[in-house]
């Protein structure tokens, strides 16, 4: 099946510092999805990504869906402490004009230190 | 709006025993969902709905059965409970042609013994 390559599994930064992390996959997705996962709570997304090539800003977050189809980024700018979580990356495809079901990355743990 | 409601927050079973999870919401969504979550593995589905009265499998339906009666609700049921399952369960909802923005629960962190 589908399978998404997450990256790098975690992130232990200073608060201030920029942070990146991206997602590979085998497969094309219609769709990129960028979630934040709190401790004790589901997953928040935040950010969508439609169109390949696509660059989506969200004050400090910044995704891009990349040319091929089969990857994405998200960048975080100067970090701060509550920037703290799991970040999942999603990917969707679209089957028979119907939107499919979400295929989620294995996360990566991201911890700030003030 | 509530949004997702998933009941219990927390649960312990023995090997063997039956239980449901509970899950609910009230924006009107007819497609949701049930992933678990487990270390390492990121989110996996187990089954889904597009609407009441229909239901199918996801990545890892075995050991779990579903149903929906209703718009609202999706209960996930765990007939016979193995370690394996032992794992943060939540639920989503969305509407079908969006399920880019799925509202997801706040879990249900079961553990069997």
């Amino acid at each position: 099946g589908q399978q998404l390559n997450q990256s790098p599994q975690s992130m232990f930064i200073q608060e201030g510092e920029d942070v990146s992390m991206n997602c590979t996959s085998s497969s094309i997705f219609n769709t990129w999805l960028w979630y934040k996962q709190d401790p004790g709570e589901g997953p928040v997304l935040l950010i969508a990504l439609y169109k390949a090539g696509e660059l989506t800003s969200n004050g400090r977050l910044t995704a891009q869906f990349g040319i091929t189809r089969k990857d994405s980024f998200l960048n975080i700018s100067a970090s701060i402490p509550s920037d703290v979580g799991i970040y999942f990356c999603a990917g969707q495809t679209f089957y028979g004009g119907s939107q499919g079901n979400l295929i989620f990355g294995k996360g990566t743990k991201l911890s700030v230190k003030p | 709006n509530a949004g997702v409601t998933q009941t219990p927050k927390f649960q312990v079973l023995k090997t063997g025993q039956s239980m449901t999870l509970q899950c609910a919401q009230d924006m009107n969504h007819e497609y949701m969902s049930w992933y678990r979550q487990d270390p390492g593995m990121g989110l996996r589905l187990i089954h889904y709905s597009v609407g009441a009265g229909i239901t199918d499998q996801g990545e890892v339906p075995n050991g779990y059965n579903v149903s929906r009666s209703t718009t609202e609700d999706f209960p996930l049921r765990l007939l016979s409970a193995a370690p394996s399952q032992t794992s943060v369960y939540f639920c989503a909802s969305s509407q079908p042609d969006e399920t880019d923005t799925q509202y997801f629960g706040p879990g249900t962190r079961l553990t069997v013994l």
